[in-house]
């Protein structure tokens, strides 16, 4: 059973730094991987979707990176800004399902 | 494009009531997904379609839930008869191929008392 971890839980960060955000999961055949953000009260955002068989993917100040074979994705932040507080989430899709981690919570404060 | 439609936004009921919730997928899309979110468990998938059928509703909780999709453009997810647990935020999802980024709904905001 597919099993998807995410650390840490929380993070606390002042403007400006350059974050890394963790996500495992226990098993490698995967189709794809997506990181989503989750503002407070509100749905889920897609960030980036990373194939099999891509590495890494880029969009703006965000850079997700796939190993497959270790079982782990990060997800790194350029230049954090307040606007990007938010709950993280990373999700493997097995078969057709998406299989979410638990979470990460950004804080960035001014 | 408009996104993926959920109605209501927020819905406060009472033990015992039937609650429908309703999904409007991103026009073109195949795949159509329900989950439940809460502080407890987490993001869990309910169900999802595929073309209109469903495919896997391994995760629906309990015989009391029960999901439809008619036609391409909707889909239902009805609790009969509902219980204060049922409580969470459910989420609607659509995809243009099984296996492709998901699109998330606003969701739905289940209150029962």
């Amino acid at each position: 059973k597919q099993e998807v971890t995410q650390i840490p839980a929380a993070l606390s960060v002042p403007e400006g730094e350059n974050l890394v955000l963790n996500c495992s999961f226990t098993d490698s055949a995967i189709y794809n991987l997506q990181w989503f953000r989750q503002d407070p009260g509100k749905g889920l955002t897609s960030l980036l979707l990373i194939q099999s068989s891509q590495r890494e993917q880029t969009s703006g100040r965000l850079n997700a990176s796939l190993d497959k074979s270790s079982g782990r994705s990060t997800l790194y932040i350029a230049a954090s800004q307040p606007g990007d507080s938010a709950t993280y989430l990373c999700a493997v899709v097995n078969t057709d399902k998406l299989i979410f981690g638990t979470g990460t919570r950004l804080q960035v404060f001014p | 494009d408009a996104g993926v439609i959920q109605s209501p936004r927020h819905e406060v009921t009472e033990m015992g009531q039937e609650v429908t919730l309703r999904c409007k997928p991103i026009s073109g899309h195949n795949s159509l997904f329900w989950y439940r979110q809460t502080m407890m468990r987490g993001l869990e998938l309910l169900i999802y379609f595929n073309n209109n059928v469903p495919i896997d509703d391994s995760g629906m909780p309990e015989d009391r839930f029960s999901a439809k999709m008619p036609n391409a453009s909707f889909s239902t997810l009805k609790i009969q008869p509902s219980e204060p647990r049922d409580s969470a935020v459910y989420f609607c999802a659509s995809n243009p191929t099984s296996s492709g980024e998901q699109f998330f709904g606003p969701g739905t905001r289940l209150t029962v008392l």
